[in-house]
């Protein structure tokens, strides 16, 4: 089945530095894929929608100068959190759905990258 | 988006039947009903979706009311692997994006 991974799984780095994450669509192409943020204990709140080619689009008050998202191929978004702070520390879960099965097949997620900043 | 209700938390025996009920009394003609759960650190994992009919898969059976404003999500036989959160998630064919609701907790007790 179609898989999506996440690169990488958990990264610690101190507060001020930037953080790429890598979000790769397997074994299909994926001209759009998602970003979420979930908080300990609280669902997933989706951040911006990613479009290969394209500008990605962000959800409300999601801040697009801080997540920083390119999808330059079919098959690779990355989402970079820029000039992180503790309160950017997060899991970060990114999904996509393989077009070539039709307009409703379910989304398929990432394992997800747990973001630790100190 | 149309919003779904689902009870925080549930519990369930091992090897016993769980039913996940979902509400989402807003839902629109167009949208299809889906269900992912989540084990801890890890990302949601599909779990079943339908429009109309009863779903089955060889992870779960998907009821769906008459009048679609409610649904069921049933494990046959709960597992201990079967323990983690829930989500009901509204999708309109023409859309891509999922929005999450808070999900239902399920225990399940050995």
């Amino acid at each position: 089945g179609a898989v999506v991974s996440q690169h990488p799984s958990w990264v610690i780095c101190k507060s001020g530095t930037s953080v790429k994450i890598e979000c790769r669509s397997l074994d299909f192409q994926a001209t759009t894929m998602f970003w979420y943020r979930q908080f300990p204990k609280q669902s997933l709140m989706l951040m911006a929608t990613s479009n290969e080619g394209s500008k990605a689009t962000y959800e409300q008050g999601v801040e697009k100068d801080k997540f920083l998202i390119n999808h330059a191929s079919l098959t690779l978004s990355t989402l970079t959190v820029t000039s992180a702070h503790p309160e950017d520390s997060s899991f970060y879960i990114c999904s996509a759905r393989d077009p070539s099965r039709g307009s409703n097949q379910p989304q398929h997620f990432g394992d997800g990258t747990r973001l630790s900043i100190l | 988006d149309a919003k779904t209700t689902q009870p925080n938390s549930m519990e369930s025996n091992e090897e016993e039947p769980v039913h996940l009920p979902c509400n989402h009394s807003t839902i629109s003609g167009t949208d299809y009903i889906h269900w992912y759960r989540q084990l801890p650190s890890q990302g949601p994992e599909y779990v079943i979706h339908g429009l109309t009919s009863n779903v089955n898969n060889r992870m779960a059976s998907l009821a769906i009311a008459e009048d679609r404003k409610s649904s069921t999500l049933i494990l046959h036989r709960a597992t201990l692997r079967d323990a983690a959160v829930y989500y009901c998630i509204l999708r309109d064919v023409s859309g891509n994006q999922f929005y999450f609701g808070t999900g239902t907790s399920l225990t399940v007790i050995p």
